[in-house]
C-alpha cells in the first residue's frame, strides 16, 4: 500500500530564515505530487506540483520553491520566510482511480 | 475561474441525526467529486468520490451528485460526535493541468451528544 511521510511535523522559524520541507511517497512509481498550504481559517491553496523528477510547474508567484530531486520525494523550500509563510504545509499524491489526491501528515510552520 | 462553494457552517447536528453538506462548482466540465474530512489540526482525509449521477453510499455516508444542478452533497446518517469535522468538496475538472483538484473551503460540523 502506498504511504505518505512529511517531516519535519511542526516547525518555528524567524523571519528570513530558510525553510526547507520534505516529503515522501512509498509504495508507488512516478506519482504526481503537489504542494498544498491551508493557512489559519483559509482553503487549501495549491502552490507546486510535480509530474515526475525536476518536473515542478507553480500555481502561485511568491518565495517559495519545489524541487523533486527523486521519483518519490518532493521538497519545499524558502530563502527567506515571510511571517504570511506561515500555515499548514501538506503534500499529497495523486491516485489511480478518478484523480483523488491522498495528502500526508502535514507540517505546521509559524514564522515568528 | 472554477469555483467550488460549500457554507462555511458551523452546522450544528444532534448525535443520531443526519447530517446534509452541500457543494455547488461552476465549471460543468466538471467529472469528479470528492469529500474529505479534516479534523482539527490533521490532514484531510478521503472518504467519498463519485462521478455518476444519483446516490453513491458507503457505510453511514451517502454522497449525491447532480450534474445538471451542479450539485453536489454528503449525507451522514446517525450522526457521531466523531464526526465533528471540517468536510472539504472537490472536485476534477475535465482537461485540468496535470490533474489538479479545485477544493472548497470547507463545512465545519459539529454533533453534539
Amino acid at each position: 500500500s502506498q504511504t505518505i511521510h512529511q517531516w519535519p511535523a511542526t516547525l518555528v522559524q524567524p523571519v528570513g530564515s530558510p525553510l526547507s520541507l520534505e516529503c515522501t511517497v512509498e509504495g508507488t512509481s512516478n506519482p504526481n505530487l503537489y504542494w498544498y498550504r491551508q493557512a489559519a481559517g483559509r482553503g487549501l491553496q495549491l502552490l507546486f506540483y510535480s509530474v515526475g523528477i525536476g518536473q515542478i510547474s507553480s500555481e502561485v508567484p511568491q518565495n517559495l520553491s519545489a524541487s523533486r530531486p527523486q521519483d518519490r520525494q518532493f521538497i519545499l523550500s524558502s530563502k527567506k520566510l515571510l511571517l504570511s509563510d506561515s500555515g499548514f504545509y501538506l503534500c499529497a499524491w495523486r491516485g489511480y482511480q478518478l484523480g483523488e489526491q491522498y495528502f500526508g501528515p502535514g507540517t505546521r510552520l509559524t514564522v515568528t | 475561474q472554477k469555483e467550488v462553494e460549500q457554507n462555511s457552517g458551523p452546522l450544528s447536528v444532534p448525535e443520531g441525526a443526519i447530517a446534509s453538506l452541500n457543494c455547488t462548482y461552476s465549471d460543468r466540465g466538471s467529472q469528479s467529486f470528492f469529500w474529505y474530512r479534516q479534523y482539527s489540526g490533521k490532514s484531510p482525509e478521503l472518504i467519498m468520490f463519485i462521478y455518476s449521477n444519483g446516490d453513491k453510499e458507503d457505510g453511514r455516508f451517502t454522497a449525491q451528485l447532480n450534474k445538471a444542478s451542479q450539485y453536489v452533497s454528503l449525507l451522514i446518517r446517525d450522526s457521531q460526535p466523531s464526526d465533528s469535522a471540517t468536510y472539504l468538496c472537490a472536485v476534477n475538472v475535465r482537461g485540468s493541468t496535470l490533474g489538479r483538484l479545485y477544493f472548497g473551503r470547507g463545512t465545519q460540523l459539529t454533533v453534539w451528544p
